[in-house]
């Protein structure tokens, strides 16, 4: 199976901060990354596909970018709702597998 | 509007069968242009997925599951199913449903859950 691993596995942050969260493959997935959001109580909510393709409905504050085994998640300018937790999944090869998450707060 | 919903027992007894249904409105599950998944989140920790079913009834299991995991489709009802058999605590998990849709090229696609349920939440306890 694929490890995905998540960095940090929480952060303090305040409104308006650039937030960057990282996540690595154990081995490579090319662009095959998926990035979701997830408020307690909620389902994950999908923000950004094959690595760097933003969701329709998602703010463009959000972007990714990476290939092979690291990749990157940035919110530039956190906002109040995006205090969340960030998962990080990969579908380069079944078993698809997720990264523990990586919870952002105040 | 996609909706997807979850339903099902929200307590099992050790050794039995979890059975949970995801009910589809505003698309076909027949659809050639979507795989359908489960996917369970453990209290706290990471999610985890249990396995996909397209339209033609292919399905694709998570290894750490297969020999207790059935995944199956109910067109007439614009549903799709979970049936995890041999339950034990570990299978206590928030259970969500998911599309997938799909692009790419020949020998690679591009999957990503874009619509859920809200989760279902499964306690196993005698």
């Amino acid at each position: 199976d694929i490890q995905m691993t998540q960095s940090p596995s929480s952060l303090s942050a305040s409104v308006g901060d650039r937030v960057t969260i990282t996540c690595r493959a154990s081995q490579t997935i090319r662009n095959y990354l998926n990035w979701y959001q997830q408020k307690p109580g909620e389902a994950p909510k999908l923000l950004i596909y094959a690595a760097s393709s933003l969701q329709y409905d998602v703010p463009s504050r959000f972007s990714g970018s990476g290939s092979g085994t690291a990749f990157t998640l940035t919110i530039s300018s956190l906002q109040p709702e995006d205090f969340a937790t960030y998962h990080c999944q990969q579908s380069f090869s079944h078993p698809w597998t997720f990264g523990q998450g990586t919870k952002v707060d105040i | 509007q996609v909706q997807l919903q979850e339903s099902g027992p929200g307590l099992v007894k050790p050794s039995q069968s979890l059975s949970l249904t995801c009910s589809v409105s505003g698309v076909s599950i027949s659809s050639d242009d979507f795989y359908w998944t489960w996917i369970r989140q453990h209290p706290g920790k990471a999610l985890e997925w249990i396995g996909n079913i397209y339209f033609s009834g292919n399905t694709y299991y998570n290894p750490s599951l297969k020999s207790r995991v059935t995944i199956s489709l109910d067109t007439s009802k614009n549903q799709f199913s979970l049936r995890l058999n041999s339950v034990t605590a570990a299978d206590t998990a928030v259970y969500y449903c998911a599309r997938v849709p799909f692009f790419g090229g020949t020998n690679y696609y591009y999957y990503y859950m874009d619509v859920w349920g809200k989760g279902a939440a499964v306690t196993v306890s005698s």
